[in-house]
């Protein structure tokens, strides 16, 4: 069965520091990644997608498949990044997602 | 611009009471799935939906049923309203259509079981 492991329930950094928020996954087949991220008071939306190869608010993931890793990176976190991220995967052609168990980032000032 | 609409955003039930909670979709989408949001736990899939009348069990269906008559319209049923079923209830929609499908979220419904 897939699994989403999200390490950290909690991460805090300054302000100009990098962070890398880790995510690693089992899967057998060839899977889909994302990162999901919930601003305070908005709703759930997609960070990114590794199939997009995309950096979004500064944000990227590179999917790593011999360490079954997907990390989000940025190299200078601000304090609005300070919210929950999670993690999840989709079996490729099987539309449903399974989600890690998140993880709060607090960017400090 | 995707709208998922949920009918409530607070809910107190009591023990035992039969709970609806609706989801609306307007963009035509083939999927929608239910999930709760707990502290600690992430979000766990409940049921989901890939055509009108059709459904799956997710990882945690048991206490609860689905129902959709309407491709716009999802709808989360608990049977007999239990307090572990405090939760954070999210809907999503999504569109069949090749890899790297999207999720479009609600906005939720806090639901409390006194």
């Amino acid at each position: 069965a897939q699994r989403v492991t999200q390490p950290e329930k909690l991460l805090s950094v300054f302000k100009g520091a990098p962070v890398e928020l880790k995510c690693n996954y089992s899967y057998s087949g060839s899977p889909e990644l994302f990162w999901y991220v919930q601003y305070s008071r908005q709703r759930l939306q997609l960070l990114l997608r590794h199939i997009s190869r995309e950096s979004i608010k500064g944000f990227t993931a590179d999917l790593n498949k011999g360490e079954t890793s997907f990390h989000l990176k940025k190299p200078f976190a601000q304090e609005e990044d300070s919210t929950m991220y999670y993690c999840a995967l989709s079996q490729g052609s099987n539309y449903k997602l399974t989600f890690g168990k998140g993880t709060l980032l607090t960017v400090n000032p | 611009d995707v709208k998922v609409t949920q009918s409530s955003r607070y809910l107190v039930k009591r023990t035992g009471e039969k709970v609806f909670l609706e989801c609306v979709q307007d963009m035509d989408h083939e999927n929608m799935f239910w999930y709760r949001q707990d502290p600690g736990l992430g979000l766990r899939l409940i049921y989901f939906s890939y055509d009108v009348k059709m459904k799956e069990k997710g990882d945690i269906p048991e206490g609860y049923s689905v129902s959709r008559e309407k491709k716009e319209r999802f709808s989360l049923i608990l049977e007999s309203a239990s307090t572990n079923q405090t939760s954070m209830y999210l809907c999503a929609s999504s569109l069949v259509a090749g890899w790297a499908y999207e999720q479009y979220f609600g906005p939720g419904t806090r639901l409390t079981v006194t």
